[in-house]
């Protein structure tokens, strides 16, 4: 199995200012496989990045993936409000066939 | 506009089972599977399992292969997610996803409301 570590487990941040989230993976996984997801409060999750740097539809600009490996991040620049969530990574392969990070919380202060 | 309507929380007792259904539309339905993913309080998303939408094979996450059964009605293009033998342990919110499989990329691109099951 396939275990995805993210960090920090909390996040507390400025409206304008970017927010940089991490999710390593316990062995090598490939970018196509490594996705993002927005949950708000009380929401499903949302898809934000697929294949690791591919934002899925009407998702902003503001949000960017990147990574490859073990090691991939999740940026968040000019933070609004509306970006209070929990934010999970998820990888697809192997047994489980999917799995995800255990999330990081971000705040708006 | 692509929804997956979900059918309404539940309340159980340990033993028993439970039946939630994925309702879909919006979309070809033979396009895409199903995956199904458990929230219980406080822990990650965890995926119970998958549906094909073209011939509603399924694939079952290991934990979950002995007790749950996923089945599709193509007539109505609904999925239904069965769990036998609840626990408190089972006590989540149960969601249905599409799974977006492109170009070897995988993952979930639109998800049901969630089904609030409670085992007490």
């Amino acid at each position: 199995e396939v275990i995805l570590t993210q960090s920090p487990d909390t996040l507390s941040l400025s409206p304008g200012e970017t927010a940089t989230l991490s999710c390593r993976a316990s062995q090598s996984i490939s970018a196509g496989f490594l996705a993002w997801y927005q949950q708000r409060p009380g929401q499903s999750p949302r898809l934000l990045i697929y294949g690791a740097s591919t934002r899925a539809s009407g998702v902003p600009k503001r949000f960017s993936g990147r990574g490859s490996g073990t090691d991939f991040t999740l940026t968040i620049s000019s933070l609004e409000p509306e970006d209070i969530a929990v934010y999970y990574c998820q990888q697809y392969g192997g047994s489980p066939l999917y799995t995800f990070g255990q999330g990081t919380k971000l705040d708006i202060k | 506009q692509v929804q997956l309507v979900q059918s309404g929380g539940e309340v159980k007792k340990p033993g028993a089972s439970v039946k939630v259904s994925c309702k879909t539309s919006g979309y070809r339905f033979s396009s895409y599977g199903i995956n199904w993913v458990r929230q219980a309080p406080g822990q990650r998303l965890e995926w119970m399992g998958w549906s094909s939408g073209y011939n509603g094979k399924p694939k079952y996450a290991e934990k979950f292969q002995d007790r749950v059964i996923m089945t599709t009605d193509t007539s109505t293009t609904t999925v239904y997610m069965d769990l036998r033998n609840l626990t408190s342990a089972d006590t989540a919110v149960y969601y249905c996803a599409r799974e977006l499989a492109v170009a070897d990329y995988f993952s979930m691109d639109v998800w049901g409301q969630g089904t609030t099951v409670t085992v007490s």
